[in-house]
């Protein structure tokens, strides 16, 4: 099974261009989730979602958007991108019930 | 809130060596505890968990961990570490909700660098 994808699997972006990180899960799982790694911080949580139609903001929204226009896709919208969010983007998911979160691959964004 | 402590960025040890990586936690609500494994350069894999029951949990990789309420820890032990076992381990809570999502509260992370 493929699981959890991101696409791009890496980014190099000027700063001030909007871009669109991608997320896809075929594990039909009820909550979605977008967090940022960055050295010495661990990750921390963006935005997520409990459920397809709803979403939810996390310890750093800023600058950061994202819809649940289904079950399998939670895009994260950078609108107009800074160097600060250089940083290597995780997607997870979780089925309703359970308390295990499943990670993406990741999608390393550089922010010039 | 929740807050998650892990006291060491590094660790270096020598293959066939034990190991414990501690981790520390904070929260005014009953949590839920989890370890992952970060590889390089791939995603997060889930070690073990503590959600109720016996405190001693035992996970993937001969990995095992230990809560302890009274300390508010969570410390990952092996008995005898592989070269393989080289990875950045991230401790997390989850605070005890019913009808909201479970968020995770990281910790920033310990790198376990096993060395012949």
């Amino acid at each position: 099974t493929a699981g959890i994808t991101q696409a791009p699997t890496s980014q190099i972006l000027a700063a001030g261009r909007s871009m669109t990180l991608r997320c896809t899960q075929d594990m039909r799982h009820n909550a979605m989730y977008w967090y940022r790694q960055d050295l010495g911080l661990g990750l921390r949580l963006i935005h997520y979602s409990n459920t397809a139609g709803t979403t939810g903001k996390g310890e750093v929204p800023d600058g950061y958007s994202v819809s649940r226009a289904n079950t399998d896709d939670f895009p994260l919208t950078l609108a107009s991108a800074v160097p600060s969010q250089t940083s290597v983007y995780f997607c997870a998911s979780r089925l309703a019930g359970s308390d295990t979160q499943y990670f993406g691959p990741g999608t390393r964004l550089t922010v010039l | 809130a929740q807050s998650v402590t892990q006291l060491d960025s590094q660790v270096p040890v020598f293959e066939e060596a034990p190991v414990e990586l501690r981790c520390n936690y904070s929260s005014s609500v009953s949590v839920y505890l989890f370890w992952y494994v970060q590889y390089p350069n791939q995603g997060l894999q889930l070690l073990l968990k503590y959600l109720s029951g016996s405190t001693l949990v035992k996970g993937i990789n001969g990995f095992e961990a230990e809560f302890n309420k009274s300390q508010t820890s969570f410390h990952l032990r092996k008995p005898s570490v592989h070269i393989s076992d080289t990875a950045e381990y991230f401790c997390a809570v989850s605070a005890i909700h019913t009808g909201t999502a479970s968020k995770l509260t990281f910790g920033t992370g310990t790198r376990l660098q096993v060395t012949l």
